[in-house]
């Protein structure tokens, strides 16, 4: 099964800064996802990072607040820009490997 | 739009029973998943589901999936402590986009 590093694992942020969470795969898989997991809750799709062009977001997410970059086959960003509190979560990346989709270890983002 | 639904929400069981979690959704997929988390960690995959009828077994868990009544089990038999997670389900949509149930805030007790 793909391998998933995601970085940082965790981190506090100010209000009205900008984190950049990054997602390694160690090998190429065409299919990318970020999640949004809130204190308490399921998760939610925010987007389908599309090697080479635009992601595609979900209904209620926007690229401005949550842009996503996919330069290649194996490696993801997702920034969340201009934070409040209320973008306190956990932010996992997932990718799909032979019919199966597995997932990184997760961001721990808390914002003050 | 597809959603799902897991029950019960919370189980709470003692050790060396049997319970079953149900997971119910709404439109037709041709995946399902089964994922473990516990707290602060990220999500185990547990068991994918293709086709009806299918049926996985691992250990002290068993999935099962009925595509025509859009149901999946997951069964637990003789729980003890270590199975003590929140597990949730998962349908496939178009594009292998997941769309999670609530999750199931499982506690085995001794």
């Amino acid at each position: 099964s793909a391998v998933i590093s995601q970085k940082p694992s965790r981190d506090i942020c100010q209000r009205g800064t900008s984190l950049t969470i990054q997602c390694q795969v160690d090998s190429q898989v065409t299919m990318m996802f970020w999640y949004r997991q809130q204190p308490g809750q399921s998760l939610t799709l925010i987007a389908t990072a599309n090697q080479g062009s635009e992601a595609t977001y979900e209904s209620g997410f926007v690229i401005d607040k949550f842009p996503i970059s996919r330069p290649n086959l194996t490696f993801s960003t997702l920034t969340v820009s201009n934070m409040s509190p209320e973008d306190s979560s956990i932010y996992l990346c997932s990718v799909e490997d032979r019919e199966k989709l597995f997932f990184g270890s997760g961001t721990q983002l808390s914002v003050l | 739009e597809l959603k799902v639904e897991q029950n019960p929400l919370f189980l709470s069981m003692q050790e060396g029973k049997n319970y079953t979690i149900y997971c119910n959704y709404s439109t037709t997929s041709d995946r399902l998943y089964w994922y473990r988390q516990d707290p602060g960690k990220s999500l185990e995959s547990l068991f994918v589901l293709l086709s009806n009828g299918a049926v996985k077994q691992e250990g002290r868990l068993m999935a099962s999936l009925d595509t025509k009544a859009r149901l999946s089990t997951l069964h637990i038999t003789a729980a003890v402590h270590d199975l003590s997670a929140t597990y949730f389900c998962a349908v496939v949509s178009s594009g292998s986009r997941l769309t999670f149930g609530e999750g199931t805030q499982l506690t085995v007790n001794p």
